[in-house]
């Protein structure tokens, strides 16, 4: 089973500034298997990054992600209000086919 | 724009079976995957597994023995099953769509299910 692991578990920052979220995986994941969501309270989650760099329809450029092998990276430049959420990588594969990472709580400082 | 709807008893007795049913609001269930995830509240994602148009399934091996996922294209809907259910089933279950390279782009809102007598 291929484990996601996310980092920081939760990440104070204020608006304006970038936040750098990691994702990594207990063993190599293709990178066309990569992807990032985002879920506010209430909410379901929503698509923001696939095949590790490719943004969603209608997200913005301050969204932006990299990686390979193990390690993925999503970044946020210049947080806006909306973006405090909390942020899941998901990766497919062998057996389980689909695991998600545990989740990185951005909050507002 | 296609949207899924979840829908299905939110309250179900422990041992029992819980059935969800998603409905797709376009004729578009026989072009895509269709997969069901689940959050227990307060909690992270777990996948609990995949159909396809044709009625070819997979599933998350921890459920395995006790998920079922059907679909109807008549209906444009597709189903979850989950039998002997427990208090650790406690949660919104969401279903959506499966994308090429196996990511999510489209979610219902999802329904709360409890376990409980």
């Amino acid at each position: 089973e291929i484990v996601l692991t996310q980092s920081p578990g939760t990440l104070s920052l204020s608006p304006g500034e970038r936040a750098t979220l990691s994702c990594r995986a207990s063993q190599t994941i293709s990178s066309s298997y990569l992807a990032w969501y985002q879920q506010k309270p209430g909410q379901a989650p929503r698509l923001l990054i696939y095949g590790t760099s490719s943004r969603a329809t209608g997200i913005p450029d301050r969204f932006s992600g990299v990686g390979s092998g193990t390690d993925f990276t999503l970044t946020i430049n210049r947080l806006e209000p909306e973006d405090f959420a909390v942020y899941y990588c998901q990766q497919y594969g062998s057996s389980p086919r689909v695991t998600f990472g545990q989740g990185t709580r951005l909050e507002i400082k | 724009q296609v949207q899924l709807q979840e829908s299905g008893p939110g309250l179900v007795k422990p041992s029992e079976t819980l059935s969800l049913t998603c409905t797709v609001s376009d004729g578009s269930i026989g072009t895509y995957f269709w997969t069901w995830i689940r959050q227990p509240p307060g909690k992270g994602l777990e996948w609990i597994g995949f159909i396809d148009y044709s009625g070819s399934t997979s599933y998350n091996p921890s459920l395995k023995s006790r998920v079922t996922i059907s679909v109807d294209t008549s209906k444009n809907q597709f189903s979850l099953k989950l039998s002997s259910v427990t208090a650790a089933d406690t949660a919104i279950y969401y279903c959506a769509r499966v994308r090429v390279y196996w990511f999510f782009d489209l979610w219902g809102r999802g329904t709360l299910v409890t376990v409980s007598s």
